[in-house]
């Protein structure tokens, strides 16, 4: 079966500190994958995505940035946080359309929960 | 592109009432649609889902029925337990990329 890893759970990071998470999915091949931030209270926000190696679409402006250096590996970095980076960063993944997956089923990490201070 | 409306919470309901949140979409042709939950301090977990009109996902007393005629696919149980209480998100892919899109989540919390 698939599962999905994220880690760490929870950080506290200084302002101007680097970051990086690490999201990893196990049990298939060529997914797509995702990284979200929900701020307190509100939705969540699509950061990136990528449908293969070195392949990487980002959504907004920002701070961040994400690699995927191997195919079921997927991180999320910063060189310098900010105090607006704080949030509950989620990583999911897909089945990529190429394999015929079921479009839109989404398997979600257990999420970070990154403080700036 | 698409995109998911959703009732604004928090919903507050007390043990065993009935539940509705509404959702509604945008798009063009018919994507499958989705409810997922996220439990405090948890990621979000599928909850159900419908692949075409007409259809009608169901889990854990939860019903979602997609209305093609009305652009909806709102979340129902008729009666809702403490344990119920959690972020809902409806979502649908967005375009031929298939990338999620989400709703703003709807907060529902269920007093004994």
């Amino acid at each position: 079966s698939q599962t999905i890893h994220q880690w760490p759970a929870t950080l506290v990071q200084p302002v101007g500190s680097p970051l990086s998470l690490e999201c990893t999915v196990e049990g298939t091949s060529n997914p797509n994958l995702y990284w979200y931030r929900q701020a307190a209270g509100r939705g969540l926000q699509l950061l990136f995505y990528s449908v293969g190696i070195g392949q990487i679409s980002s959504e907004v402006p920002q701070n961040l940035s994400a690699s995927r250096p191997q195919d079921r590996q997927f991180i999320l970095s910063s060189k310098k946080l900010l105090l607006s980076d704080s949030g509950f960063y989620l990583c999911a993944w897909s089945p990529s359309f190429g394999t015929g997956g079921q479009p839109g089923g989404y398997t979600f990490g257990s999420g970070t929960r990154l403080t700036v201070v | 592109g698409n995109s998911v409306t959703q009732m604004e919470g928090p919903v507050t309901l007390s043990e065993e009432a009935f539940l509705t949140i509404n959702c509604t979409y945008t798009a063009t042709g018919y994507p499958s649609l989705f409810w997922y939950v996220q439990y405090p301090g948890e990621g979000l977990q599928l909850l159900l889902k419908a692949t075409k009109a007409d259809d009608k996902g169901s889990n854990k007393g939860f019903e979602a029925t997609y209305r093609k005629e009305t652009t909806s696919f709102h979340l129902e149980k008729g009666s809702v337990q403490v344990s119920d209480s959690a972020v809902y998100f409806c979502a649908q892919p967005s375009g031929g990329s298939y990338i999620p899109t989400f709703g703003r989540g709807t907060s529902l919390i269920v007093h004994p």
